[in-house]
């Protein structure tokens, strides 16, 4: 089946440092979405992408819709130490149809230390 | 109230039992799903309905057998439990417009 490759597997960073985290496929995805699942909780929306190329921030987080359609990546900007947690990447390929399966990558843990 | 609401939120059991989680939503959302995480944290899809219909099925074994009774229920059903069934199973909701899913809080589920 379609695989996620996501990287890196976890990070530990200070408080206050930048954060990136990419994720590639195989495939052509249609849509890239970045969740963030914190313990004992499910994933939760933090940004969702459409469109070859666009950049959509969200707070101190930004993401981006490769232009090769096979890539995204997530940045986290002056990381505070709430941004502990699990962020996945998740994909819709370009044969998928309407009804919205999804493909996970397989997570960054992130630690962030005060 | 919680949009995306599973029960139970922890359940222990033996090998061979049967057991049910349900999973309720309040969206008005046309399409539910399960999801399997395991202890790598890895989410897999194993069930898609579309307004009660079944629509995404991803080899899942038979044992395991989802029901939707409504739109707004989807339930999942497990027979004869096995060790390698533990895990945490999560339901999660889409709107039509958009494929920005809704997950509920998880079911814990730990077979001894």
């Amino acid at each position: 089946g379609q695989q996620l490759n996501q990287s890196p597997q976890s990070m530990f960073i200070q408080e206050g440092e930048d954060v990136s985290m990419n994720c590639t496929s195989s495939s052509i995805f249609n849509t890239w979405l970045w969740y963030k699942q914190e313990p004992g909780e499910g994933p939760v929306l933090l940004i969702a992408l459409y469109k070859a190329g666009e950049l959509t921030s969200n707070g101190r987080l930004t993401a981006q819709f490769g232009i090769t359609r096979k890539d995204s990546f997530l940045n986290i900007s002056a990381s505070i130490p709430s941004d502990v947690g699990i962020y996945f990447c998740a994909g819709r390929n370009a044969g998928g149809t309407s009804y919205g399966k999804l493909t996970f990558g397989q997570g960054t843990i992130l630690t962030v230390h005060p | 109230d919680t949009a995306v609401s599973q029960t139970p939120k922890y359940l222990v059991t033996q090998m061979g039992n049967d057991k049910s989680i349900k999973c309720e939503q309040n969206l008005g959302h046309d399409t539910m799903y399960w999801y399997k995480q395991d202890s790598k944290k890895f989410l897999k899809i194993m069930f898609s309905y579309n307004n009660k219909e079944l629509i995404i099925n991803e080899t899942v074994p038979n044992r395991f057998s989802p029901k939707s009774p409504d739109k707004a229920h989807l339930n999942l059903h497990i027979n004869s439990l096995e060790l390698g069934d533990s895990a945490v199973y999560f339901c999660a909701t889409k709107p039509t417009d958009h494929y920005g899913y809704t997950f509920g809080s998880g079911t814990r589920l730990t077979v001894v």
